[in-house]
């Protein structure tokens, strides 16, 4: 079964610390893909990735395609930070559809 | 490049109405996706579109629901009638083949009283 999971529900921490959610699947995968939504807000692609590591600013993506686990990591974390991080997966090649973990809703304290 | 385009950002309408709403993807995103998301819960997959042809609709309630992409660019959501339980966001994403540039519209969020 094609599932996702991610770690934890529910993170508050203080501004400047460093973040990481966590995210891992029960199968192999074609790619992954970590979003963010803002309350009321839509959803933005962060990153898809397959393999390796992405960083754009702050934020960085890993994937460890053998142990099938992803972590999002924010450095110098700031209020605006603040949303629901959602970690979806391609589980079948060459299909867009999308299976989404449950989300991590981040709060940064200033 | 333009993002994808939602209409509109706000719906009100009391059960048993009928609602529409319009997605415009991002030019040149053959696939188009409508999902539902529940307050509280991740995004559900209602339709997915290959140009203008349908690749998944398991999950969409055909008998009240209805969405096309005549021309395989636009699409329309339909429900009619709606029900309390339909109060959610619909977001509205495309992408290239693979799922290359999956984009996100802003969604609309329909509240039925």
């Amino acid at each position: 079964k094609n599932e996702v999971e991610q770690s934890p529900q529910n993170l508050t921490a203080q501004e400047g610390e460093f973040i990481t959610i966590n995210c891992s699947y029960s199968v192999g995968i074609s790619a992954l893909h970590w979003l963010q939504q803002h309350p009321g807000g839509g959803i933005v692609s962060l990153f898809m990735l397959s393999s390796g590591k992405k960083k754009h600013g702050r934020l960085i993506a890993t994937i460890n395609i053998q142990e099938k686990h992803s972590s999002l990591h924010i450095t110098a974390s700031h209020p605006r930070d603040s949303a629901v991080y959602i970690c979806a997966a391609h589980f079948d090649f060459g299909n867009e559809k999308l299976t989404f973990g449950t989300g991590t809703r981040l709060t940064i304290i200033p | 490049e333009a993002g994808v385009a939602q209409s509109p950002r706000y719906k009100i309408i009391e059960k048993r109405q009928s609602v529409a709403f319009w997605c415009n993807p991002i030019s040149g995103h053959a696939t188009l996706y409508w999902y539902q998301q529940i307050l509280g819960q991740g995004p559900k997959l209602l339709i997915q579109f290959q140009n203008n042809g349908v690749v998944d609709d398991s999950q969409l309630p055909k008998d009240r629901f209805s969405a096309e992409r005549l021309k395989g660019v636009d699409s329309t959501l339909k429900i009619q009638p709606a029900k309390l339980e339909d109060s959610a966001v619909y977001l509205c994403a495309s992408s290239r083949t693979g799922g290359v540039g999956y984009t996100f519209g802003s969604g609309t969020r329909l509240t039925v009283v």
